[in-house]
């Protein structure tokens, strides 16, 4: 099983200020990595596939880099709807895996 | 657009068996893979299984000896059993389109199943 860690934990942050979260895989893949979104109470939400595609929707602030062990998720410019927490998750091997999440919270 | 929507019981005993059912409308179960993924409360995710119309699949080996799932084409849904629950089994459940080889998107709304005597 593929091992997902990401750091921070917890990412505190200003308005506006520019976010970086980190995701490292216990084995390389290549770039079948996804960045999801989840507010509180809600199901999360596809942000970004294939490590730096965003989805349909999301807005431009959001990019997503790296491949085989090393990815990134970047907030530009961080808006009061991006307060949450953010999961990264791998689908190239048995079982799809996903990190343990970094809640960006407001400083 | 797709739309999912769990449903089933809120609370099952221990040792008894957990099913759920997700309806999906906007989209035909037949043009993708379907996949179940559970949240304990304040936890992470952990992908549950997949499954396709024509009746492949791909379970957790965690859960596997626990698990199935089937698909109704006629009723455009896709159920989840998960036998002999503990505790350990209490989270929320969502289930997720699963187009294969990427990512999980949309997903349900998900529903919270408590085991508890």
């Amino acid at each position: 099983e593929i091992v997902m860690t990401q750091s921070p934990a917890t990412l505190s942050v200003s308005p506006g200020e520019r976010a970086t979260l980190s995701c490292r895989a216990s084995q390389s893949f290549g770039t079948n990595l996804a960045w999801y979104q989840q507010k509180p109470g809600q199901a999360p939400r596809l942000l970004i596939y294939g490590a730096s595609t965003r989805a349909t929707g999301i807005p431009a602030r959001f990019s997503g880099s790296g491949s085989g062990t090393e990815f990134t998720l970047t907030i530009s410019s961080l808006q009061s709807e991006d307060f949450a927490v953010y999961y990264c998750q791998q689908y190239n091997h048995w079982p799809r895996t996903f990190g343990q999440g970094t809640k960006v919270e407001i400083k | 657009q797709v739309q999912l929507q769990e449903s089933g019981p809120g609370l099952v005993r221990p040792s008894e068996t957990l099913s759920l059912t997700c309806t999906i409308s906007g989209g035909s179960i037949r043009s993708s893979y379907w996949s179940w993924i559970r949240q304990p409360a304040g936890q992470g995710l952990e992908w549950i299984g997949r499954l396709h119309a024509s009746g492949g699949t791909n379970y957790n080996p965690s859960l596997k000896s626990r698990l199935s799932m089937s698909a109704d084409k006629s009723k455009n849904l896709f159920s989840l059993t998960l036998t002999s629950v503990t505790a350990a089994d209490t989270a929320v459940y969502y289930c997720a389109r699963d187009p294969d080889n990427t990512s999980f998107d949309p997903w349900g709304q998900g529903i919270l199943v408590t085991v508890s005597s």
